[in-house]
């Protein structure tokens, strides 16, 4: 079995601060973990992904994440907010789930707002 | 050129119609998804067919049903339409359907369709 939990719903930065978006997970197996994110009436687009190499991931647009293994985190940073940042942000983790078969679990999302 | 695409984007209807949703992938990608998004912005998987093959299908009533005629092409027909039906539906496919260091399972979503049930 596996979970993802975005430990925030909404988080506040104001223009040219750093943004800290949380992720957790919880997998039996090696998981590989994705950032997403929403922009308002949009579909998702990929931000970054782990996948069992550098645990230091880095994406588009000046986002990076840190897969910690002993902390089961795989948190999104960025040094400095833009206001094209304000977008609904989602965790994701896939692993092998046994018996052959695969498991790809969404967070509920972490909505960030960029205050000018 | 739009890697996932899907039609309509809107679409607005009255309860106990029928309708569908189409999706077609043009990256040749072998697995293909369904998923829809309520209103807090939950994203649910639905079904996902893999070389036109279900591999799976979440807890969904059987009013949805999915049809692959090829592994471009993922349509979800809805039938007896209710008023929860009410969400955006994402399409969605990757190359592979299994987690690995080629992150070969990368998902391309397509811009949704806007269902409303009235």
């Amino acid at each position: 079995a596996q979970s993802v939990t975005q430990l925030d719903s909404h988080v506040s930065v104001s223009e040219g601060t750093p943004v800290l978006l949380r992720c957790n997970y919880s997998s039996s197996y090696s998981p590989s973990l994705f950032w997403y994110v929403q922009h308002p009436n949009k579909g998702l687009q990929l931000l970054l992904k782990y996948t069992s190499a550098a645990t230091l991931v880095k994406g588009i647009n000046g986002f990076e994440a840190e897969f910690k293994k002993s902390e089961t985190s795989f948190h999104l940073t960025k040094p400095s907010a833009h206001m094209s940042d304000a977008a609904e942000y989602f965790c994701v983790v896939t692993s092998y789930s046994g018996a052959g078969s695969y498991q790809l679990t969404f967070g509920k999302g972490t909505k960030l707002s960029v205050i000018p | 050129d739009t890697a996932v695409s899907q039609t309509p984007k809107y679409l607005v209807t009255q309860m106990g119609n029928d309708k569908s949703i189409k999706c077609e992938q043009n990256l040749g990608h072998d697995t293909m998804y369904w998923y829809k998004q309520d209103s807090k912005k939950f994203l649910k998987i639905m079904f996902s067919y893999n070389n036109k093959e279900l591999i799976i299908n979440e807890t969904v009533p059987n009013r949805f049903s999915p049809k692959s005629p090829d592994k471009a092409h993922l349509n979800l027909h809805i039938n007896s339409l209710e008023l929860g039906d009410s969400a955006v539906y994402f399409c969605a496919s990757s190359q592979v359907w299994s987690p690995g260091s080629s992150g070969a399972n990368v998902l391309t979503f397509g811009a949704g369709s806007r269902l409303t049930v009235l």
